[in-house]
Formats: C-alpha cells, sequence, structure tokens
C-alpha cells in the first residue's frame, strides 16, 4: 500500500511555537499533499510537492520531501490557535492517475 | 463558487433502513470520490468516478453499498440495508484531473 502514515498522531503546543508533522510511505510516488481538517468539517487541501521537488513553501507552511527515505514534513511555523485541526498526508502513485489514499492524521491543538 | 455540497448533514437511521446520501460537486470537475471516515480505520476510498463513469469500487465494503452518478452534477451514495457498523462520516469530493480535492463538509450517519 502507498498510504501515508503520520507521525506523532497527536500534537499540542503553545501558540506562537512552530509544529512539525511528518508522513512516511511505501512506494514511489508521482506527488504527495498534505490536508488540513477542522472539526465537522471536509479536508481542505494545503499544499502539493511533487517527487522532483525537495521543499516548498506557503506562507507559514513549509513541506520537505525525502523520496530516497519515502518521507515528508508539514512545518507550520508561529502557530496560532486557528491552524488547531488534524492533518492528513496523502499520496499520488507513480503513474499519476490513482486516487489519494491518506493516512489517519495528526491531530494538533495550538493553546493560546 | 459554492464547492462540494453534501446532504444530509446528518442522518440518524434504524438498522435495516435504507440511506441515500447525496453529492453535488464543484462544476466543471470531472472527478468524483466518496470516502468513509472512522476513528478506527481513518478515511477509507469507497468508490470514485471518472465523468460519470464508475472506475474503481473495490473500496465499497458490500454489496449493500450502491453509488450512482447519473450526470455530471450529481451522485448518490445508498446503504441497503443500513446496519450500525455502517456508522461513519461520508465525504464526496470532486477535482479536475484526479488531485488535488476539494471535500464537501460530510454526512454523520448514524444507525441505530
Amino acid at each position: 500500500s502507498q498510504q501515508g502514515e503520520e507521525d506523532p498522531q497527536a500534537l499540542s503546543i503553545q501558540e506562537g511555537e512552530n509544529a512539525t508533522m511528518n508522513c512516511s510511505y511505501k512506494t514511489s510516488i508521482n506527488n504527495l499533499q498534505w490536508y488540513r481538517q477542522n472539526s465537522g468539517r471536509g479536508l481542505v487541501h494545503l499544499i502539493l510537492i511533487r517527487s522532483n521537488e525537495r521543499e516548498k513553501h506557503s506562507g507559514r507552511l513549509r513541506v520537505t520531501l525525502d523520496t530516497s527515505k519515502k518521507s515528508s514534513s508539514l512545518l507550520i511555523t508561529a502557530s496560532r490557535a486557528a491552524d488547531t485541526a488534524s492533518y492528513f498526508c496523502a499520496t499520488v502513485s507513480l503513474s499519476g492517475n490513482t486516487p489519494l489514499v491518506f493516512g489517519k492524521g495528526t491531530r494538533l491543538s495550538v493553546i493560546a | 463558487d459554492a464547492g462540494v455540497i453534501q446532504s444530509p448533514r446528518h442522518e440518524v437511521t434504524e438498522m435495516g433502513q435504507e440511506v441515500t446520501l447525496r453529492c453535488k460537486p464543484i462544476s466543471g470537475h470531472d472527478y468524483l470520490f466518496w470516502y468513509r471516515q472512522t476513528m478506527m480505520r481513518g478515511l477509507e476510498l469507497l468508490i470514485y468516478f471518472n465523468n460519470n463513469v464508475p472506475i474503481d469500487d473495490s473500496g465499497m465494503p458490500e454489496d449493500r453499498f450502491s453509488a450512482k452518478m447519473p450526470n455530471a452534477s450529481f451522485s448518490t451514495l445508498k446503504i441497503q440495508p443500513s446496519e450500525p457498523r455502517d456508522s461513519a462520516v461520508y465525504f464526496c469530493a470532486s477535482s479536475l484531473d484526479v488531485s488535488p480535492l476539494h471535500f464537501g463538509n460530510g454526512t454523520r450517519l448514524t444507525v441505530t
């Protein structure tokens, strides 16, 4: 299975601190994506990183990808209470035409 | 753009009853996905369509589950008969190409 697995399962930090979440996967990929899910809502796409990219930024988000280790990390800098949510990684197979397979997510709590 | 619209938001039914979940994808999107989310198993892909045609239904748990997409703007997921173990949040998502996905806010199904 190419399912991504996030680590840790839960993370609690103070507002202003940085939050780092990790994702590991098993097979070669075309791209890896991160999504956020607020309580009671659907997932929202945050960022996509392709297999030939090593790092990508979007606002306070920084994503890295290490294809040799089959892992990715999501860093949220200067966290805010509004960042409290579950974060999921998802991978697309090498062919690029298969649906996303999600991990079980990291539950992030940012305490004001 | 109203996003992906799912109805109902909550459904409570008794075991043995038929349940129909509805989804209106984003206009112009050519892929539609049905996922189920539970604490135990996370997000599971049930079935997905491309241009209204079912591509892969291998995630549908049993014959009690069926999905249709009669046109580009509407899809249904039906469970007949429903069982308590079907209790979960069911998400519909749509996309242009296979990803990234745009999710609806889900239908929380409770089967008593």
